[in-house]
C-alpha cells in the first residue's frame, strides 16, 4: 500500500499566484515526521520544509508553509507568491520507524511548472 | 562543508559489468541510505545501515550488495548490471537523534546508464 501519494502528476501556475501541492499519508505510528524536498532540474534534492506528528503548530520557512491535518493524515504544502525558480519536482516524504530502523519513504513526486 | 559526497556522478555500464558507487559523509552521521530514482516513482530506498558494520534490505535490494566498513563511508556494488538497473542513485545520511526531524542530508545523486 503507498505510504505516501502525490496525486498531482503535474501543476502549472501563474507567476505570484499561491499554490498548494497535496500530500496524504498512511501510517499507524503515533511519532513520525513529515518532510517537503525540491528537486530542480539540476537534480540535487533541496530541504524545504519539517512537521512533526506532535507539533501543533503548522511548519513555516519563509514561503513555504505545511498544512498538517492529522485527522485527514494530509501534509500539503504551501508556496505563497510563486516565483519561476520554483520550477522543479517536489517531492513529500515520510520518516518512519520499522524494522527497528528510521527510514524516509517517498511520494511519486509532483513537478510544478510556473508560468510567467 | 562537503556534506555527502557520491562518487562517480555518471557512469555508463555494459550489461553484466560490475561497478561500486562510492558515498562518503563528513558528518559523523549513524544512519546511511542508498535509493534509487526513477520517472514517475519517486526515491525507493535500496538499502539502509544504521551503524558502521551493519546493512539491511530496504524496498528494492534485488541486484544490490552494500557495504559499511568504515562510518563514514557507505558502498553500493552492481554485481551483474542489468538495463532495469538504468537510474539515478542518491546517498543519503543523518544522525537519527537530536535537530530537527532527524534532518537527512543528500548526496548530489550518481547517473547511471546499463546499455
Amino acid at each position: 500500500a503507498q505510504k505516501i501519494t502525490q496525486t498531482q502528476p503535474g501543476m502549472f501556475v501563474q507567476e505570484k499566484e499561491a499554490v498548494t501541492l497535496d500530500c496524504t499519508y498512511d501510517t499507524s505510528d503515533q511519532s513520525y515526521g513529515l518532510f517537503w524536498y525540491k528537486q530542480p532540474s539540476s537534480g540535487e534534492m533541496i530541504f524545504l520544509i519539517y512537521q512533526g506528528s506532535y507539533d501543533e503548530q503548522n511548519a513555516t520557512e519563509g514561503r513555504y508553509s505545511l498544512n498538517f491535518q492529522k485527522a485527514r493524515k494530509s501534509a500539503n504544502l504551501v508556496i505563497s507568491a510563486s516565483q519561476l525558480g520554483d520550477s522543479a519536482m517536489y517531492f513529500c516524504a515520510m520518516r518512519e520507524v520499522s524494522e527497528g530502523a528510521q527510514k524516509l519513504v517517498f511520494g511519486q513526486g509532483t513537478r510544478l511548472t510556473i508560468n510567467p | 562543508n562537503a556534506g555527502v559526497t557520491q562518487t562517480p556522478k555518471f557512469r555508463v555500464l555494459k550489461t553484466g559489468q560490475s561497478m561500486t558507487l562510492l558515498c562518503a559523509q563528513d558528518m559523523n552521521h549513524e544512519y546511511m541510505y542508498w535509493y534509487r530514482q526513477d520517472p514517475g516513482m519517486g526515491l525507493r530506498l535500496i538499502h539502509y545501515s544504521v551503524g558502521e558494520g551493519t546493512t539491511a534490505k530496504g524496498e528494492v535490494p534485488d541486484g544490490y550488495n552494500v557495504s559499511r566498513l568504515k562510518k563514514q563511508n557507505f558502498l553500493l556494488g552492481l554485481e551483474s548490471a542489468a538495463p532495469s538497473q538504468t537510474s539515478v542513485y542518491f546517498c543519503a545520511s543523518t544522525a537519527g537523534t537530536g535537530g530537527y526531524g532527524y534532518g537527512y542530508t543528500f548526496g548530489s545523486g550518481t547517473r547511471l546508464t546499463v546499455v
